[in-house]
């Protein structure tokens, strides 16, 4: 039972170089989540999607971009790293609550996260 | 805006001592209030929830009470265990998931 699976787990980047981390699910949840974990500064929502096909922005979007093509992957991408963006990344994911809401008030399952330095 | 705020750590207990972890939050409307548990190397894992005023959620020994009164959400254990040495986050629900800044818990035997 694998839950939520985050690739890569390490990865070291050049200011400039781009690359995609990829989140997959095997719970049939609806909802995905990307966050940034920052010492001292809990986690913040990077980008989220409520279903296959659509995705919005969290508190801190800017220099990310992410897609949802299929509902079990939730892909994020740095079009040009830059050392700001050095972070331990997590993905979460979570069934709907039904009551239309866009974050979901159920709890979230999240992956054991990715530790990206940016040089 | 809404924000949580948890005690800074790290707390350094005993084994079998007793453990609080305050927490306590500003919404505007009804948040639901999470803790939220991140063992070293993983990532975090629900602990514990309420979802209303006055609920209490529990899970493995742990235990918070959802305070209207003085907006908070404590986290409590009677009894700590090495195993139970992590970084604790309390947690806000109204638009969005809330996440304070974490707590480390570092118990000895």
């Amino acid at each position: 039972n694998a839950g939520v699976t985050q690739t890569p787990k390490f990865r070291v980047l050049k200011t400039g170089q781009s690359m995609t981390l990829l989140c997959a699910q095997d719970m049939n949840h609806e909802y995905m989540y990307w966050y940034r974990q920052d010492p001292g500064m809990g986690l913040r929502l990077i980008h989220y999607s409520v279903g296959e096909g659509t995705t919005a922005k969290g508190e801190v979007p800017d220099g990310y971009n992410v897609s949802r093509l299929k509902k079990q992957n939730f892909l994020l991408g740095l079009e040009s790293a830059a050392p700001s963006q050095t972070s331990v990344y997590f993905c979460a994911s979570s069934y709907a609550d039904g009551q239309a809401v866009f974050i979901s008030n159920q709890p979230q399952h999240f992956g054991d996260g990715t530790r990206l330095s940016i040089l | 805006g809404d924000s949580v705020t948890q005690m800074e750590g790290p707390v350094t207990l005993s084994e079998e001592a007793f453990l609080t972890i305050n927490c306590t939050y500003t919404a505007t409307g009804y948040p639901s209030l999470f803790w939220y548990v991140q063992y070293p190397g993983e990532g975090l894992q629900l602990l514990l929830k309420a979802t209303k005023a006055d609920d209490k959620g529990s899970n493995k020994g742990f235990e918070a009470t959802y305070r209207k009164e003085t907006t908070s959400f404590h986290l409590e254990k009677g009894s700590v265990q090495v195993s139970d040495s992590a970084v604790y986050f309390c947690a806000l629900n109204t638009d969005k998931l809330i996440f304070g800044t974490g707590t480390r818990l570092q118990v000895f035997p």
